[in-house]
């Protein structure tokens, strides 16, 4: 089955500045790569998702980059603000299979002001 | 309804009892799926519905632990006989289904067993 993981665990960064956070996946198949921002005692939220035929995406101050050649993808936070403060989580699905998630173990990413 | 809700939002229960937990997934959202999430990791597929078909329940860890979408609306996760190791953040999304692969998700619901 399709294993995600995600590194650092923790990501400190100066206000202001950018946050780069990385996830590799295992399975080929894999053709659905969505983003999730969890805040402390709410579920995970949709930030930004990627499909296998778009090699980028952005929206505002995000953006979201693939690799399928080396199955990597990466989640780009650019003019960081303390709210962006969460714990991230990457994904991986195959759409129109079951379409089940698989997550990374997530990061928690701090800003400081 | 505007978002997906779950219910309760806590529960405490004693070893060997049966909890029921409740998702109200966005109205007209066909697919439905149940995640476990333990503290400090990301959440782990259980099971999910198309409507009221229960295609893959691979995830499910055990036979204690079943569900139902009997109206393809509503969902119940069911864990009977609870042990310690079943403390977990249960989350619950739904989606459009088909090619659509969103999924939002629920608040979860925390369940701690004594």
């Amino acid at each position: 089955g399709e294993n995600v993981e995600q590194h650092p665990s923790t990501l400190s960064v100066q206000e202001g500045d950018s946050a780069v956070i990385k996830c590799t996946y295992s399975d080929s198949a894999s053709n659905y790569f969505p983003w999730y921002k969890q805040e402390l005692g709410k579920g995970p939220q949709l930030i930004i998702d990627i499909r296998s035929n778009v090699g980028e995406k952005k929206d505002q101050r995000i953006a979201v980059t693939l690799n399928k050649t080396a199955k990597h993808f990466s989640l780009h936070i650019t003019e960081t603000q303390p709210e962006d403060s969460a714990v991230y989580f990457c994904a991986a699905s195959i759409i129109g299979a079951n379409s089940k998630l698989t997550f990374g173990k997530g990061i928690t990413l701090s800003v400081r002001p | 309804g505007a978002g997906v809700s779950q219910s309760p939002r806590y529960k405490v229960t004693k070893r060997g009892q049966d909890v029921t937990l409740r998702c109200d997934p966005i109205s007209s959202h066909a697919t439905l799926y149940w995640y476990q999430q333990a503290l400090g990791q990301g959440p782990e597929f259980l099971t999910y519905f198309n409507y009221e078909a229960q295609p893959d329940k691979s995830g499910l860890p055990s036979d204690r632990f079943s569900a139902e979408r009997p109206e393809g609306s509503i969902s119940t996760l069911t864990i009977q006989r609870t042990e310690q190791r079943d403390s977990a953040m249960y989350r619950c999304a739904s989606s459009s289904g088909g090619l659509a692969g969103r999924q939002y998700f629920g608040p979860g619901t925390r369940l701690t067993v004594t």
